[in-house]
């Protein structure tokens, strides 16, 4: 298995461009999920989704974040306009469906995005 | 908002020596699950644990769950170089959820 895929894996933008990541999760995983890491506030869940539809997008920092899952083998971050203030590596993950337990993740290389 | 705290930041270790990272969360959590990332990488699973007072352990590794369900700590004996990287642990919330809080991780560096 390729394992989760993420592109591009950087991405070096002017404030108020749009950004748009994506990723491809391990075929079969019915969960998808978005983080940011940054040094300051560590790794933070953006939002996820099961089975394509959205469950938790607490974590959506604001409206000018979206994300979409329109099939099971893709998924996209979008930031518009971005902000310096969003550089940051964001990572996605899936994970197979429950099985009696929580199942563990498996994250995607992420994106190291800049925005000057 | 549900909070996992994890100590200490950061780590300076010489090889051959242990290390321990501690994980405490303001609330019950269903299981705990620990991550490494080496630098410029990915986190990557290490483990699961979901049972009260459950101990695991990888070669070196030992894995705890607090009988609360509230603590969990790694600890590593006679560290290696390989061992370099940012340990989290993460953990899911009772009830269903699906969502993992993260720790803001340890990193450990190991001097040869």
């Amino acid at each position: 298995d390729a394992g989760v895929i993420q592109s591009p894996r950087h991405e070096v933008t002017e404030m108020g461009q749009e950004v748009t990541l994506r990723c491809k999760p391990i075929s079969g995983h019915d969960y998808l999920f978005w983080y940011r890491q940054t040094m300051m506030r560590g790794l933070e869940l953006l939002i996820y989704f099961n089975n394509n539809v959205p469950i938790d997008d607490s974590g959506m920092p604001e409206d000018r974040f979206s994300a979409k899952m329109p099939n099971a083998s893709f998924s996209t971050l979008k930031i518009q306009p971005s902000e310096p203030r969003d550089s940051a590596v964001y990572f996605c993950a899936s994970s197979p469906a429950r099985s009696g337990g929580r199942e563990t993740q498996y994250f995607g290389p992420g994106t190291r995005l800049l925005v000057l | 908002g549900q909070q996992v705290m994890q100590i200490p930041q950061y780590q300076h270790v010489q090889e051959g020596e242990d290390f321990t990272t501690y994980c405490n969360s303001s609330t019950t959590l269903s299981n705990i699950q620990w991550y490494k990332q080496r630098p410029g990488g990915h986190p990557v699973f290490l483990i699961q644990l979901v049972k009260s007072g459950e101990v695991k352990k990888q070669k070196r590794l030992t894995f705890q769950f607090g009988e609360a369900k509230k603590n969990s700590s790694l600890h590593i004996t006679a560290t290696q170089t390989t061992d370099v990287g940012t340990y989290f642990c993460a953990g899911m919330l009772k009830g269903g959820s699906e969502k993992l809080v993260f720790g803001k991780g340890t990193k450990l560096t190991v001097n040869p």
